[in-house]
C-alpha cells in the first residue's frame, strides 16, 4: 500500500515550456486534490476532483489544468510555465462521502523551478 | 468563506520544554479542524483532528489540541518536546459540507538541545 505517489520529485522548466505532474493513489479514495506550497503562505488549493469524472477550481487555478483520468489518477498540467509557478506541488486524496471523516492524505511533493 | 491564522511563523524552544503553537480560525459554518506536520523535504502527515465529541484530542506522539468554539481556536500543545519534533506544523480547517481544506501559513518549530 503505497498511499499517494507523485512523479517527478524534481523538475526544472524554462518559461513557456509545458509539463504534466502525475499523481496516483491506491486507497480507493473518491476525492483528489492539487495544492501548491509557497514560503509563508501555507498550502493553497489549485484544483480538486470530488469524484471520478468531475473537477472543480480551487483558490489559485489560473495557469493550470487538471485531468481525473480514472479513480486512481489525477494529473496537473502547466501549459505555459511561468516563474510565478515555481513552487512545491502536493497531491492529496480523501475518502469523502457520507459517514467518512474525509481525512486528506498527502503525497511527497514535486519541487518545480521555472527559470 | 473560511480562514486560518497561525500567528507565530517560528517557535524556538529548548528540548524537554513545553510548547504551544497557536491557531485561530474563522468560518461561517461548523468546522472540522486538523493539525498536519511536515518534516524537512517530506509531505504532510496528519497529526490529529477534531471532528466532534470531546474538545481535547491527542496524537500518538504526545501532542494534544483543544477545540475552543467561543475563541475559535485550536491550539497545539506538547508538555515536553524532543529534537525529533523539529518540523513545520500546519493548522487546517474544513467547513462541514465543504470539500477542501484551508490551511494556515505554518509554524516552524525549532527544538534546540
Amino acid at each position: 500500500n503505497a498511499g499517494v505517489t507523485q512523479t517527478p520529485k524534481f523538475q526544472v522548466l524554462k518559461t513557456g515550456q509545458s509539463m504534466t505532474l502525475q499523481c496516483a493513489q491506491d486507497m480507493n479514495h473518491n476525492s483528489m486534490y492539487w495544492y501548491r506550497q509557497d514560503p509563508g503562505m501555507g498550502l493553497r488549493l489549485i484544483y480538486y476532483s470530488a469524484s471520478e469524472g468531475t473537477t472543480d477550481k480551487g483558490e489559485v487555478p489560473n495557469g493550470y489544468n487538471v485531468s481525473r483520468l480514472n479513480k486512481r489518477e489525477f494529473s496537473l498540467r502547466l501549459e505555459s510555465a511561468a516563474p510565478s509557478q515555481t513552487s512545491v506541488y502536493f497531491c492529496a486524496s480523501s475518502e469523502m462521502g457520507q459517514g467518512t471523516t474525509d481525512t486528506q492524505y498527502f503525497g511527497p511533493g514535486t519541487r518545480l523551478t521555472v527559470l | 468563506a473560511q480562514s486560518v491564522t497561525q500567528l507565530d511563523s517560528q517557535v524556538p524552544v529548548f528540548e524537554e520544554a513545553p510548547v504551544e503553537l497557536r491557531c485561530n480560525y474563522s468560518s461561517s459554518v461548523s468546522v472540522y479542524l486538523f493539525w498536519y506536520v511536515q518534516y524537512p523535504n517530506q509531505g504532510l502527515q496528519l497529526l490529529l483532528k477534531y471532528l466532534s465529541g470531546s474538545t481535547l484530542v491527542e496524537s500518538i506522539n504526545g501532542f494534544e489540541a483543544e477545540f475552543n468554539k467561543s475563541q475559535t481556536s485550536f491550539h497545539l500543545r506538547k508538555p515536553s518536546v524532543h529534537i525529533s519534533d523539529t518540523a513545520e506544523y500546519f493548522c487546517a480547517v474544513r467547513g462541514t459540507g465543504r470539500r477542501a481544506l484551508t490551511f494556515g501559513s505554518g509554524t516552524r518549530l525549532q527544538v534546540q538541545p
